[in-house]
């Protein structure tokens, strides 16, 4: 099994629609993470959680909502979807300082008609 | 805040060719400096990592060293193969508790037989 899971893979909505996209674990870490990646930007960091009570917006984080179930649960919500949210998301976890890296997922490519 | 600035791609090369990818940075303190890759259709995975000024990180034939006096991190390879091709990003973690990723906007590197 992978390091990190991300579910589904690929989902195409409509506007308006509210869509879950989940991400689970097996680290072993405390803190995970959100990212987005559209083309020419790179990736951007839309919420990040450091332990299962803590919860941070990220740099986009408008738009989006997350939940961290436990340690090696978290899910980002958008609650009314809209197409400038078509993108490739991200979740990733890390060592307690980041300093050995992340890991990622495999990515989930929402489209948003 | 912290930023990552990489060279304006995508990058084209021979087989066998020289690489070398710029990537800049700006931030407080001593960050840990990171080269991710991500193959087509695929996550991001670390390539390689340095934690301190003047280390070297080294992985798969690629190197990067961490010069604070340029506060750079270039990537570079002695001969790139088809495999390659793929889309690299220079990132940056602060060196607080609440350390982030912070990533550069990646460039596309593609390797012609």
């Amino acid at each position: 099994d992978a390091d990190v899971t991300q579910t589904p893979r690929n989902r195409i909505t409509k506007t308006g629609k509210r869509i879950m996209l989940e991400c689970s674990q097996t680290k072993g870490h405390d803190r995970m993470y959100w990212y987005r990646q559209d083309p020419g930007l790179g990736l951007r960091l839309i919420y990040y959680s450091f332990d299962v009570k803590d919860i941070n917006k990220g740099e986009i984080s408008d738009g989006y909502s997350v939940s961290r179930q436990a340690q090696a649960k978290f899910s980002l919500s958008l609650e009314s979807a809209i197409p400038n949210q078509t993108a490739l998301y991200f979740c990733a976890t890390s060592d307690p300082r980041g300093n050995y890296g992340y890991t990622f997922g495999s990515g989930t490519r929402l489209t948003v008609v | 805040g912290d930023s990552v600035t990489q060279m304006e791609g995508p990058v084209t090369l021979s087989e066998e060719a020289f690489l070398t990818i710029n990537c800049t940075y700006t931030a407080t303190g001593y960050p840990s400096l990171f080269w991710y890759v991500q193959y087509p259709g695929e996550g991001l995975q670390l390539l390689l990592k340095a934690t301190k000024a003047d280390d070297k990180g080294s992985n798969k034939g690629f190197e990067a060293t961490y010069r604070k006096e340029t506060t750079s991190f270039h990537l570079e390879k002695g001969s790139v193969q088809v495999s390659d091709s793929a889309v690299y990003f220079c990132a940056l973690s602060d060196s607080g508790a609440n350390s982030k990723l912070t990533f550069g906007k990646g460039i596309t590197l593609s390797v012609r037989p």
